[in-house]
């Protein structure tokens, strides 16, 4: 079993849908990232949680450590939204080291 | 300030070829690391440097090693390339002491 598993594997949305990607994890984290991936294969950051919840524009992260569970929510999502979504956790005394799980393929149509 | 790069962008090698690929962080990070993203899956961890130490090291063969330099860029090297070598090879760079990591745009490697 992975260390870090992702939910749904793929995902097709309708334009203007709220969409909503999990992540379970079953270590102990300093860390968990949220990030996005884009053909051709350049990573960006979207969030790093370490408790509670952040949003950035459209995007809400959310993140429970007692039930190792981080959701990532997308509201009035777009086409331009579609890109790989991967979840990412820092395992305690892991130093800066990353575990990913294997990624959420989200296509939204318009 | 320019983000990391990586280069090459693209590279075709054969198998038992030797290849090496470079990083520069943005500027001000001490802090680089490699991973490895074969098609479909989510990236792996293969090393770790920060102020030129190898500070972590991922379930990866000694065919793989890499070396950080005085200005904190980087190389990642593997001799005797396999097929199953061929992947997306992701730099990322942080802060001392953060975890926040930025992220390469990536050298794909193709070993035919």
């Amino acid at each position: 079993k992975n260390e870090v598993e992702q939910s749904p594997q793929n995902l097709t949305a309708q334009e203007g849908e709220f969409i909503t990607i999990n992540c379970s994890y079953s270590v102990g984290i300093s860390a968990l990232h949220w990030l996005q991936q884009h053909p051709g294969g350049g990573i960006v950051s979207l969030f790093m949680l370490s408790s509670g919840k952040k949003k950035h524009g459209r995007l809400i992260a959310t993140i429970n450590i007692q039930e190792k569970h981080s959701s990532l929510h997308i509201t009035a999502s777009h086409p331009r939204d579609s890109a790989v979504y991967i979840c990412a956790v820092r395992a305690n005394n892991a130093g800066n080291m990353l575990t990913f799980g294997g990624g959420t393929r989200l296509m939204v149509k318009p | 300030d320019a983000g990391v790069t990586q280069s090459p962008t693209h590279l075709i090698k054969t198998r038992g070829q030797h290849v090496t690929l470079r990083c520069s962080p943005i500027s001000g990070h001490k802090s680089v690391s490699w991973y490895q993203q074969v098609l479909g899956q989510g990236p792996q961890f293969i090393f770790q440097y920060y102020e030129k130490e190898e500070r972590g090291r991922g379930n990866f063969p000694d065919r793989f090693s890499a070396r950080q330099f005085p200005n904190y860029s980087s190389e990642l090297n593997v001799n005797a390339l396999l097929l199953g070598d061929s992947a997306l090879y992701l730099c990322a760079s942080s802060r001392q002491g953060a975890y926040e990591q930025y992220f390469g745009p990536g050298t794909r490697l193709t070993v035919t």
